[in-house]
């Protein structure tokens, strides 16, 4: 079945520092969701990108969609303390029963 | 979260015994997921119910695992003769908004000890 690929599985990052991940499928995907988990918490929905070269803006947060339709990231300028967290690329997958898989993740872990 | 409540919100079991997680989505919904997350790991998939068809049972690792919706709204979980391998986090999702985006449950922490 359809899978999204998600790098890297973890990022360790200096307060202030820049942070990207990155999803890649095989095939083109019609759309692609973000989700960010706080630890301890659960899962909760972003954005999601549509548009062949989607770009998306929440505040230092910024979501590309490739021009394929095959890749996604998730940017995050300057980091802080509270994004914490793991992120979550998810895709609806073509034909079939077309539900929505999720990348492995990428832990962020912010050093103040 | 969102319309999404699970319970119990924490289970202790003994190896071989049998459990029922239970997801109620409260409000509207497209479609309903379970899924399996140990610790410091990612989402796995277990299975998938959209309105009347029939669900994807894909992911249950094994023939202990079954879930069922009743009346299309409130989803049980069950896990027959429970091993210590089954201890992890089981988020319910449901599939609602202007995106078909997922509200997760708090989910259910299960122990097997």
């Amino acid at each position: 079945g359809q899978q999204v690929m998600q790098i890297p599985q973890y990022q360790h990052v200096q307060e202030g520092e820049d942070f990207t991940t990155y999803c890649n499928s095989s095939t083109t995907l019609s759309n692609i969701q973000w989700y960010k988990q706080r630890p301890g918490g659960h899962p909760v929905f972003l954005i999601q990108l549509v548009k062949s070269g989607e770009v998306k803006k929440q505040k230092r947060l910024t979501f590309q969609f490739g021009e394929a339709k095959k890749n996604s990231s998730l940017h995050i300028t300057a980091t802080q303390t509270t994004d914490v967290g793991t992120y979550f690329c998810a895709a609806l997958t073509q034909g079939g029963s077309e539900k929505l898989v999720f990348g492995k993740g990428t832990k962020l872990t912010v050093n103040p | 979260g969102a319309g999404v409540s699970q319970s119990p919100s924490n289970k202790v079991t003994e190896k071989g015994k049998d459990v029922e997680l239970r997801c109620d989505p409260i409000s509207g919904h497209t479609a309903l997921y379970w899924y399996r997350q140990s610790l410091g790991q990612g989402l796995e998939f277990l299975i998938y119910f959209q309105g009347n068809s029939a669900p994807d049972k894909s992911g249950l690792p094994s023939d202990r695992f079954s879930a069922e919706r009743t009346g299309g709204s409130v989803s049980t979980l069950t896990i027959q003769r429970t091993q210590q391998e089954d201890s992890a986090v089981y988020l319910c999702a449901k599939t609602s908004g202007a995106y078909n985006e997922q509200f997760f449950g708090p989910g259910t922490r299960l122990t097997v000890l």
